[in-house]
């Protein structure tokens, strides 16, 4: 089954920097790359996600990018705040009808004031 | 719209014994998801349901646990003979049905096994 990597797992930036979290897929058939973003004592919630038709992809700060020939994946969030504090989680579908959805590891990004 | 409802927030249980997990998906969704979370492995797919029937159990430790949808309101997860190992999060999701579609989440069942 597909497997996705993401790294690093911990990353503390300055307020107003930039954060960016990468992740590596190994099925190419996968075509639906989402991000979600899990505070503490919250479930994880989606904040963006791309498809395979896309190279890039931005909802405010937030900008995902994909390179399907190197089967990677990334997210950047831009002008960070400290509501962006959180645990976050790529993933890749398996596609084809199946609805399986694979994660990451995890990110815990730590905005510093 | 209450979102994914997981029953209970909090199990503890002794090791060796059995522990079910609830899950209501949301109204009209018709795929139900389990992953369990931890700190290390992050979030781990057990298995999931379409319109109630199992699609993919490939995450699902074969000899103790098992995933039930007797009707599109509710799934359960139960685990047999339960180990130090099993203490996570459990968290159910459920989704439209629709692949590439995005998953609601439930709030989870931590469970500690004594």
């Amino acid at each position: 089954g597909e497997q996705v990597e993401q790294l690093p797992s911990i990353l503390r930036v300055q307020e107003g920097s930039s954060a960016s979290i990468n992740c590596s897929y190994e099925d190419s058939a996968s075509n639906y790359f989402p991000w979600y973003k899990q505070e503490p004592g919250e479930n994880p919630k989606l904040i963006i996600d791309i498809r395979s038709n896309m190279e890039r992809k931005q909802i405010q700060e937030l900008i995902v990018l994909l390179d399907k020939k190197a089967k990677r994946f990334s997210l950047h969030i831009t002008d960070t705040q400290p509501g962006d504090s959180a645990m976050y989680f790529c993933a890749a579908s398996e596609g084809y009808g199946n609805e399986k959805i694979t994660f990451g590891a995890g990110t815990k990004l730590t905005i510093k004031p | 719209n209450a979102g994914v409802i997981q029953t209970p927030r909090h199990k503890v249980t002794g090791k060796g014994q059995e522990a079910t997990l609830w899950c209501e998906p949301i109204s009209g969704h018709s795929a139900v998801f389990w992953y369990r979370q931890t700190i290390v492995q992050g979030l781990e797919f057990l298995t999931y349901f379409r319109n109630q029937a199992p699609i993919d159990d490939s995450g699902m430790p074969k000899e103790r646990f098992s995933a039930q949808m007797p009707n599109q309101s509710h799934s359960t997860l139960k685990i047999q003979s339960t180990q130090p190992q099993d203490s996570a999060v459990y968290l159910c999701a459920s989704s439209l049905g629709v692949a590439n579609e995005r998953l609601f989440f439930g709030h989870g069942t931590k469970l500690s096994v004594l």
